[in-house]
Parts: C-alpha cells; sequence; structure tokens
C-alpha cells in the first residue's frame, strides 16, 4: 500500500495543453518533493515545498502544497515533448531522512 | 562534478547466484540511500546509512539482501542467493544534510543498475 497516492497514472496530452498531477495521503508530511524521472535514468528533484498551503512556480510548472500538508499538485501549462516522464511525489517526515515515494505518473506529451 | 555512480548498468544472472551492486556517493555527503523500482511496487527504499552506518534497514525483503558501506565513497548491496522475483532497477542515492535542523535535503540518485534474474 502506498503511503502517496498519485492520480492519474498515465496521462497523454498533446503539446500546447495544461496538465495537472495529483499527489494525496492521509497521513502529514513536513516537507514534500516532486521528481522527474526520464527513461533510463534516475530520479531528478524539481521542487521541495514545506509549508502549508505554499505554491512555487519553477517556469511552466506550478507546485502546491495542500494547507493541511497532506496532498500536493503539480500543474504543467502549455506542455512540451521535453516535459515528457516519470513524474514522482515524495513525502518527508521530522526527524526522519527516509522519503515515501508515491508510485508516479506517467506524462507523454505528443508534438 | 561526477554525480552518483553505480556499476553495473545492466546485470543477467541465474536463480541462485549472489549479486553484488555498486555505489559510489558525490563526495562529501554524508546520506546514502538504497532504492529498488519495479512496476508493480513503485520506489521502495531498502536501507540507508547515514556516516557510513545503517540507519534504517526495515526495507530489506529478507535475509538474502545485505548492504555495506565500509567508507564514504563506497556501498554495496549484495542478493544472495538471487531470485527472479529480485529482477529490478536499484538505484542508489545520496545526500548533503548541510544545515543543523534542515531535515529534507535534495536526494541525488545514480543512473541505476537493472538487474534481470532468469
Amino acid at each position: 500500500t502506498q503511503l502517496l497516492e498519485q492520480s492519474p497514472q498515465f496521462l497523454s496530452i498533446q503539446e500546447g495543453e495544461n496538465l495537472t498531477v495529483y499527489c494525496n495521503s492521509s497521513s502529514v508530511f513536513s516537507s514534500l518533493q516532486w521528481y522527474r524521472q526520464e527513461p533510463g535514468e534516475g530520479p531528478v528533484l524539481l521542487v521541495t515545498v514545506v509549508t502549508g498551503g505554499e505554491v512555487k512556480k519553477l517556469k511552466r510548472l506550478t507546485f502546491q502544497f495542500g494547507d493541511a500538508r497532506k496532498d500536493s499538485s503539480l500543474h504543467i501549462t502549455a506542455a512540451q515533448p521535453g516535459d515528457t516522464g516519470l513524474y514522482l511525489c515524495a513525502g518527508g517526515r521530522s526527524n526522519d531522512y527516509k522519503l515515501s515515494f508515491g508510485a508516479g505518473t506517467t506524462v507523454t506529451v505528443r508534438a | 562534478d561526477a554525480g552518483v555512480i553505480q556499476s553495473p548498468r545492466h546485470e543477467v544472472t541465474e536463480m541462485g547466484q549472489e549479486v553484488t551492486l555498486r555505489c559510489k556517493p558525490i563526495s562529501g555527503h554524508d546520506y546514502l540511500f538504497w532504492y529498488r523500482q519495479t512496476m508493480m511496487r513503485g520506489l521502495e527504499l531498502l536501507i540507508y546509512f547515514n556516516n557510513n552506518v545503517p540507519i534504517d534497514d526495515s526495507g530489506m525483503p529478507e535475509d538474502r539482501f545485505s548492504a555495506k558501506m565500509p567508507n564514504a565513497s563506497f556501498s554495496t548491496l549484495k542478493i544472495q542467493p538471487s531470485e527472479p522475483r529480485d529482477s529490478a532497477v536499484y538505484f542508489c542515492a545520496s545526500s548533503f544534510t548541510g544545515s543543523p535542523g534542515l531535515e529534507v535535503d535534495t536526494q541525488y540518485f545514480g543512473p541505476g543498475t537493472r538487474l534481470t534474474v532468469l
């Protein structure tokens, strides 16, 4: 059983469209990280959010941490083929250096 | 700067054989993590070290799995004997907790070792 549930599992969209990926849990986390993984490579950190309600923007990517620190979302505006990859959310807790990863959302952006 | 280095990148072995996966973390990092990734179970933490000392091995599936970190620049994950259900991509990651009280830091992942047990 995944501590963090991601949805949808798969997402295929046309270049230029917008998309949102969700990460939900019944547990509270002190921090939430988003990683992107490309085929044959390891995950690469995109962002870390630590405050409930926090919103961070990274170019066309917008990340939000829920007020109760149990959920997060990733929104991509005007998606490009380079955004294709597996997006993973990971939750961290105080006094614990472990991260709990969601199962991931596979995003495919068609040219 | 070199990132996390893992070897081999691919390993194909037969059931019952011993498998050793190797990892060189980023120089100066004080945490090292071993993960396993499968389609069914996603990315699972197996074990992690702090300053070469194992801190939490609760994710290690069973006694067939063992991990060591003899020094700050090298770690191994050994499976003996290997079984087909061990087939997965194994990742090593390292991080540096530079500031007191900073509990979450970036984990830098290696490229992974794809293990196939026939």
